[in-house]
């Protein structure tokens, strides 16, 4: 399976909302809800921040959301702040016991 | 409180062996599935396989890159997890991270141990 596509770095100011985007294919995003997305800072392990498109863990702050349409997932952060700068990765089931990470996105705030 | 502690990381020659070890607390381990997933420094993550709970079946899955190489196991008595790597090659170089899963979701994530493949 090839990576799930996303843009190498989006970047707002604090208070504002961005959207970042993960595109895959009819064999992973487009067939199944098990999207998830993460977040990492550096020298630091990931965070689980969406399950199943648009599920919260318990402690996850409602200012994380997911979506999903036919082949992308998108992860929207709504009242930038500064913590919230890190690497996002989004990931998906594709079918016989396999997943796949998107490549990353870095996060800048402003 | 979970808590996962990966450990065996180090420097290895092309074609050698090494042991990850994760040493698990916080939770029921033993009805746990458990994952490994690695990340290239710098560089995106990459899901290397997963053991099942023993209750479910204990079947593993491995990522195309590392089967038939790579072996997870799992003691329930110590509420430890394993990654057996043989044949190891200089793209195998990552941070290896141990995860719990549930239905394909990675809850929660080790520190990570480095492994780097290199003559």
């Amino acid at each position: 399976q090839s990576a799930l596509t996303q843009p190498a770095s989006v970047s707002g100011s604090p208070g504002q909302s961005i959207t970042i985007s993960c595109t895959g294919t009819t064999s992973d995003i487009g067939s199944y809800t098990l999207v998830s997305w993460y977040q990492q800072h550096p020298g630091k392990g990931p965070k689980l921040m969406i399950f199943e498109v648009n599920k919260r863990p318990s402690g996850i702050s409602n200012r994380f959301s997911g979506s999903k349409s036919g082949n992308t997932a998108s992860l929207t952060i709504s009242g930038l702040q500064a913590e919230d700068e890190a690497d996002y990765y989004c990931c998906s089931y594709a079918g016989s016991s396999a997943v796949v990470f998107g490549g990353g996105t870095k996060l800048t705030v402003l | 409180e979970v808590r996962l502690v990966e450990s065996g990381g180090g420097l290895v020659k092309p074609g050698g062996s090494l042991r990850l070890s994760c040493a698990a607390s916080g939770f029921t381990f033993s009805n746990a599935w458990m994952s490994w997933v690695r990340q290239v420094p710098g560089k995106g993550l990459e899901w290397v396989g997963h053991i099942e709970s023993k209750t479910d079946g204990g079947t593993t899955d491995y990522a195309a890159p590392v089967k038939g190489r790579f072996t997870i196991s799992r003691d329930d008595s110590k509420n430890m997890l394993y990654l057996q790597m043989n044949s190891l090659k200089p793209e195998d170089t990552a941070v290896y991270y141990c995860t719990t899963e549930d239905n394909w979701n990675y809850d929660y994530w080790g520190q990570g141990t480095l492994v780097t493949v290199s003559s």
